[in-house]
């Protein structure tokens, strides 16, 4: 079944500088990687995806970026805001299983 | 208009008892899951129904026994709490499993707090 390992698992960032948050997955089959946001005690909620027939995609300052052939994938939060402060997971599908495998999260902090 | 609703949100219990969490979603999706978050935040599958049929099982004590009694609906049942059940479990649905595109959408989650 699909393995998804996620870095960092804690970053802290001025205000406005970048963020980026790495993942690996082990099944080369995946063809779906969204990225969830979660807020101190919320629910996690979608906030981008990409699948695999595509490399990048963005929206305003959040970017996602795919390489199949390496087996990762990166979540860019550019002109960081406190209000990105949030546990961040990525996700790719399991084909076997049909269902999502998560990263095991990683915590951004951006400081004032 | 709550998408995805779960009652109770907290729940505190002694070892021992029994209890259910119940989910109900109203996006006319065809698949629910139920999620369990510790307390180092890893999010883990524990079951998926499509259309009221278990699709997913993952490896979960037998004490806990999930429910679809219609596909807008998914319960959990968890016989015989232990103190290492307290988490926060998440219902959550989707259009049809976890096919290309289909976003999951997310409970507000449940605390279960056992002492």
């Amino acid at each position: 079944g699909e393995n998804v390992e996620q870095h960092p698992s804690t970053l802290s960032v001025q205000e406005g500088d970048s963020a980026v948050i790495k993942c690996t997955y082990s099944d080369s089959a995946s063809n779906y990687f969204p990225w969830y946001k979660q807020e101190l005690g919320k629910r996690p909620q979608l906030i981008i995806d990409i699948r695999s027939n595509v490399g990048e995609k963005k929206d305003q300052r959040i970017a996602v970026t795919l390489n199949k052939t390496a087996k990762h994938f990166s979540l860019h939060i550019t002109e960081t805001q406190p209000e990105d402060s949030a546990v961040y997971f990525c996700a790719a599908r399991d084909t076997g299983f049909q269902k999502l495998v998560f990263g095991t999260g990683t915590r951004l902090l951006v400081s004032p | 208009d709550t998408a995805v609703s779960q009652t109770p949100k907290y729940l505190v219990t002694q070892m021992g008892n029994d209890k259910s969490i119940k989910c109900e979603q109203n996006l006319g999706h065809d698949t629910m899951y139920w999620y369990k978050q510790d307390s180092k935040k890893f999010l883990k599958i524990m079951f998926s129904y499509n259309n009221k049929e278990l699709i997913i099982n993952e490896t979960v004590p037998n004490r806990f026994s999930p429910k679809s009694p219609d596909k807008a609906h998914l319960n959990l049942h968890i016989n015989s709490l232990e103190l290492g059940d307290s988490a926060v479990y998440f219902c959550a649905s989707s259009p049809r499993g976890t096919t290309v595109g289909n976003t999951i959408y997310f409970g507000e989650g449940s605390w279960l707090t056992v002492v």
